[in-house]
């Protein structure tokens, strides 16, 4: 298995642009998670998918962020607009139901200018 | 407040050496604790994982400890390695929501020749 998968590794853009970055997990995980990684604030939980279902979503910071699922393989994190202080790693993971095969992405490296 | 406090920030230790890395938590109800080790670049990897009823578990040269009544947590590294040099993050999980895991900001380690 290829782990979970992230594109871009690195994305730079300019400030008021839309960036999606994307995710595919490792085949059979039912739950899919977004996080984000800060030197100020370290790894914080954006949102969860269950089942390609947005479970809790309490963690986005914003209206500018957006996440979807698609389908059991696919996953979307949106920003729309983007601002200097988006910049940050965005890690993909995604688990088993017992949450024990607890797996990341490499992740994304986002810098907005 | 952070839930999850580690010690110290960062740890500077001579290769072939043991360390150990503390890892106090507040979050309630405790479901279980997890162990990552992050390299730079890369997303973070599982090291181990304990529940309340467990009180040592090991992992190769990483041996975690959890004392569940006072709350606290080490990982001890035991004939440090070049390779170790990473970041060591305790995280916890909550049994009242299957996403909320409380991250701790980590621990850096350096390990030089």
């Amino acid at each position: 298995d290829a782990g979970v998968i992230q594109s871009p590794r690195h994305e730079v853009t300019e400030m008021g642009q839309e960036v999606t970055l994307r995710c595919k997990p490792i085949s059979g995980h039912d739950y899919l998670f977004w996080y984000r990684q800060t030197m100020m604030r370290g790894l914080e939980l954006l949102i969860y998918f269950n089942n390609n279902v947005p479970i809790d979503d309490s963690g986005m910071p914003e209206d500018r962020f957006s996440a979807k699922m698609p389908n059991a393989s696919f996953s979307t994190l949106k920003i729309q607009p983007s601002e200097p202080r988006d910049s940050a790693v965005y890690f993909c993971a995604s688990s088993l139901t017992q949450g024990y095969g607890y797996t990341f992405g490499s992740g994304t490296r986002l810098t907005v200018v | 407040k952070n839930q999850v406090e580690q010690s110290p920030q960062s740890l500077i230790i001579l290769e072939g050496k043991n360390c150990t890395l503390q890892c106090n938590y507040t979050v309630s109800p405790f479901s279980n604790l997890r162990w990552y080790k992050q390299d730079t670049g890369r997303g973070p990897v599982s090291l181990t994982i304990m529940t309340f009823s467990e009180n040592t578990k090991s992992n190769g040269r990483y041996t975690a400890t959890l004392d569940a009544d006072t709350k606290q947590s080490s990982l001890h590294i035991t004939a440090s390695q070049l390779s170790d040099s990473a970041s060591y993050i305790c995280v916890v999980r909550t049994t009242d929501s299957w996403g909320k895991f409380q991250f701790g900001a980590g621990t850096q380690v350096v390990v030089t020749p």
